[in-house]
């Protein structure tokens, strides 16, 4: 399967600001999602976008998706330092199968 | 709550020594994996169950094997650990619809 690649691999940032990642991917998709880690525990989903559509919000939390560019951005605003985390992009292309991204490590400091 | 439970959270085995890691769900879903995370890498789906149907993936070595003896119980045996085995090992389980996944906490395997 394809890996999806994301970037930055690490980001840095001051607690209010807001975090972007990004996420690409090869294959044509049904869905893409978002999910993070903690360090030393499972994933845990945060936010699916259908192919069909662009944008969607939680919370805090804004997903883009451009399939014309096979690319995915995730946005947290209002940083926390609770927010500190490693987040992964996971798609999947039909079955019950995700493939998912490298990962991006966030660290929010207060 | 409805969960995923894997026991134990950390496992120590000796080289070459048999090792099952178990997971338990009370989500009633009829799809488990079992992934294997290196540190700082990407979750890597080693074989998933879609009801009782074994799929298991191309790369995955032959000494990593799974039983699921009924809907709420999914085993991960290594049969021979090497020292590349360490690793976290997350089970995770999903249902029809969009493929969304529900993670346990893991279980962090040493090898000595």
């Amino acid at each position: 399967s394809q890996q999806g690649e994301e970037d930055p691999q690490a980001l840095s940032i001051q607690e209010g600001e807001n975090a972007t990642m990004n996420c690409s991917y090869k294959t044509s998709i049904n869905n893409l999602q978002w999910y993070r880690q903690n360090s030393g525990r499972g994933l845990v989903h945060l936010i699916l976008i259908r192919s069909n559509e662009r944008e969607k919000h939680s919370g805090r939390l804004r997903v883009t998706l451009d399939t014309s560019k096979k690319s995915s951005s995730l946005l947290i605003t209002a940083s926390r330092a609770a927010d500190t985390a490693s987040y992964f992009c996971a798609f999947g292309a039909g079955s019950y199968q995700l493939t998912f991204g490298k990962g991006t490590k966030l660290s929010v400091i207060p | 709550d409805a969960m995923v439970i894997q026991n134990p959270r950390y496992q120590v085995t000796q080289f070459g020594k048999p090792v099952t890691l178990s997971c338990s769900q009370t989500l009633n879903h009829n799809v488990m994996y079992w992934y294997q995370q290196k540190s700082s890498q990407a979750p890597k789906l080693l074989f998933h169950y879609y009801d009782k149907d074994f799929n298991n993936e191309a790369d995955t070595p032959d000494n990593f094997q799974s039983r699921r003896p009924n809907t709420s119980f999914c085993f991960l045996d290594i049969r021979s650990p090497g020292l590349g085995d360490a690793a976290m090992y997350l089970c995770a389980t999903s249902t029809n619809g969009e493929n969304i996944q529900y993670f346990g906490a893991g279980t962090r395997l040493s090898v000595l």
